[in-house]
């Protein structure tokens, strides 16, 4: 199975700061198929980006995802106090679909 | 509007058996493939199962094949897991999400609230 590996595991940020998470898979992750999801605490997961690059309905525009092959970026623009929560990568080009292990998003 | 509501969470004994289910709601059930996903607690996301829209093929990780199995009833647009020989390690949280497709491409755009599951002598 796909291994993605999540960095940092805690990135500390303020509102307005620019923040920059990235994935890097074990094996190229075929037709960019890497989704990034958000979630709070006590809430499910939201899904964000998929196909690497495309916003789900309804996400904002400071929200992007760029990457190919084995390495992925989820880049938000300027953080909001919303925005703070765990993020994960998860690919789904190969079965089975793989997560990785999170990258928490605090206030510094 | 979609919704996505489980149930049947709850305290089992190692060894012991539950099913889950999902109740959907506010789109066409059968035109898209389910899974459910698990979240021990303060740990990340596992994908645990998948069913393709017609029910016709189903999917298992390893760390459960053999000991769950995942079902629908479209005419009910219910989802089931029902999970046999229960061990501590399988103690989470468990979403059913839903498919972007009918086939099983694992992309999930709608997530249930999640139903705790605990297994604990």
């Amino acid at each position: 199975e796909i291994v993605l590996t999540q960095s940092p595991g805690t990135l500390s940020l303020s509102p307005g700061e620019r923040a920059t998470l990235s994935c890097r898979a074990s094996q190229s992750v075929s037709s960019s198929y890497l989704a990034w999801y958000q979630q709070k605490p006590g809430q499910a997961p939201r899904l964000l980006i998929y196909g690497a690059s495309s916003r789900a309905t309804g996400i904002p525009d400071r929200f992007s995802g760029s990457g190919s092959g084995t390495d992925f970026t989820l880049t938000i623009s300027r953080l909001e106090p919303e925005d703070f929560a765990v993020y994960y990568c998860q690919q789904y080009g190969r079965s089975p679909p793989t997560f990785g292990q999170g990258t928490k998003v605090d206030i510094k | 509007e979609v919704r996505l509501l489980e149930s049947g969470g709850g305290l089992v004994h190692p060894g012991g058996s539950l099913r889950l289910s999902c109740a959907a709601s506010g789109f066409t059930f059968s035109s898209y493939a389910m899974s459910w996903v698990r979240q021990a607690p303060g740990k990340g996301l596992e994908w645990v199962s998948a069913i393709s829209g017609s029910g016709g093929s189903t999917y298992y990780a390893d760390s459960v094949k053999g000991r769950f199995t995942i079902s629908r009833d479209n005419s009910k647009d219910t989802l089931y897991l029902q999970m046999n020989s229960l061990r501590a390690e399988d103690t989470a949280v468990y979403y059913c999400a839903k498919d972007t497709k009918g086939g099983t491409l694992g992309l999930f755009d709608y997530w249930g609230q999640g139903s705790l599951v605990t297994v604990s002598s």
